[in-house]
């Protein structure tokens, strides 16, 4: 089985610019979830999609933006990025079989992007 | 808001040493995850805990999820150099909703 991909891995933005950043699940699973690593932050939590719509979002402004296709694919996209928005952006793939009690999530390389 | 503690930021230990890193919520979370991060890698889940008082163990790795479901350990016993890595803890508000992170221990064996 495929792992979590993620396009593309590096990124170099100018500040204002947009950008977008793809994630592929794991075959099978429906939850895609995006965070945010930077050194002073640590890792945050952005949002979760399930089965196309948003299950959560976390404390990020507007300007962060994700939807998921009906293939399970999704997309994360910033709007005018800003010098601090800089990070390696993580998405992370789910499966739950909650009779069972098993989850498990695997995590894509992410995405390293720099805003100059 | 809901914020997660984690201790200690760094462990140094000899290898065969155990290692415990601890993690504290606000509030009362619905569940929590364990990751481990190598170095230039990206995280790896290693388990969920859902259930008050929980303890779940892998191999060398011990997970406990406290009765009030506010703090969770990971006791790893005689580490070994393959340890090393930064464990995360990340507690959740049903269904993983609105996760937050602790900052993260750093553990570094000496072989």
């Amino acid at each position: 089985k495929a792992g979590v991909t993620q396009t593309p891995r590096y990124l170099i933005k100018t500040r204002g610019q947009q950008v977008t950043l793809s994630c592929s699940p794991i075959s099978g699973h429906r939850s895609v979830s995006w965070y945010q690593q930077t050194p002073g932050q640590g890792l945050q939590f952005l949002f979760e999609y399930f089965s196309e719509t948003q299950r959560n979002k976390g404390n990020f402004p507007g300007r962060f933006s994700g939807r998921q296709f009906s293939n399970s694919r999704s997309e994360m996209n910033v709007s005018t990025l800003e010098l601090g928005d800089s990070a390696l952006y993580l998405c992370a793939s789910s499966w739950t079989q909650l009779v069972a009690g098993i989850y498990e999530q695997y995590f894509g390389p992410g995405t390293r992007l720099t805003v100059t | 808001g809901q914020q997660v503690m984690q201790i200690p930021q760094y462990q140094h230990v000899q290898e065969g040493e155990d290692f415990t890193t601890y993690c504290n919520s606000s509030t009362t979370l619905s569940n929590i995850q364990w990751y481990k991060q190598r170095p230039g890698g990206h995280p790896v889940f290693l388990i969920q805990l859902v259930k008050s008082g929980e303890v779940k163990k892998q191999k060398r790795l011990t997970f406990q999820f406290g009765e009030a479901k506010k703090n969770s350990s990971l006791h790893i016993t005689a580490t070994q150099t393959t340890d090393v890595g930064t464990y995360f803890c990340a507690g959740g508000r049903g269904n993983n909703n609105d996760m937050r992170f602790g900052a993260g221990t750093r553990l570094t064996v000496k072989p």
